[in-house]
């Protein structure tokens, strides 16, 4: 099946710096691409839907200017936590579907700490 | 709207143990599709089965099983003879017209030797 792939898995950041999470289909052309976002022992609730070479959609109560999200092209999005608090520790997941495919290919994950 | 309901927050069962997840679903969409996924404890979702609308016939995989039932707008998911091994949390999930994958809560199972 086709690969999606994450990096980092995992990192620390202390509170005030900006961490950027890439999202990589490996195999395909993405051209969309979803972020959510995890609490320990919750669902994945969405984030956003990008879409490649226009702005991001985010979900109510995402905010924009904190979660930066751009999907210059199509195998590759990313998305930067800009001045992060500790509050925004939590699983960041990707996905990506290609155009007229309904299945989402999912990334690895992002565990993020700050601290 | 559209939402997923997985009604059991954690199920604990002993292994061998035949286990049967549920999810039911709200649409208005006539044209959708349904997901599990597994999440173990690492936390990539894994695919297990896709399934849309039009297809009500159930599916088995091996030890898995799915059971659609448009009636009752439900797509459960059995596992026979449980092992550790499927210890994880299992996540049902909806994709229709907005262009969403909408997931339920999830269910934690714990399978025990």
């Amino acid at each position: 099946g086709a690969v999606v792939s994450q990096h980092p898995s995992w990192v620390i950041c202390k509170s005030g710096t900006s961490v950027k999470i890439e999202c990589r289909s490996l195999d395909f052309q993405a051209t969309t691409m979803f972020w959510y976002r995890q609490f320990p022992k919750q669902s994945l609730m969405l984030m956003a839907t990008s879409n490649e070479g226009s702005k991001a959609t985010y979900e109510q109560g995402v905010e924009k200017d904190k979660f930066l999200i751009n999907h210059a092209s199509l195998t590759l999005s990313t998305l930067t936590v800009t001045s992060a608090h500790p509050e925004d520790s939590s699983f960041y997941i990707c996905s990506a579907e290609s155009l007229g495919h309904t299945e989402a290919f999912f990334g690895q994950g992002t565990r993020l700490t700050v601290v | 709207a559209q939402k997923v309901t997985q009604a059991q927050t954690e199920i604990s069962v002993v292994e061998k143990e035949d286990v049967t997840l549920d999810c039911v679903y709200e649409t208005r969409d006539t044209t959708y599709y349904l997901f599990w996924y597994k999440q173990p404890p690492s936390g990539e979702l894994v695919f297990l089965i896709r399934r849309n609308s039009f297809d009500e016939q159930n599916e088995i995989s091996g030890r898995y099983s799915w059971n659609f039932q448009k009636s009752t707008s439900s797509f459960n998911f059995t596992i026979t003879a449980s092992q550790v091994v499927d210890s994880a949390v299992y996540f049902c999930a909806l994709h229709g017209g907005y262009n969403k994958l909408i997931f339920g809560a999830g269910t934690r199972l714990a399978v025990h030797p």
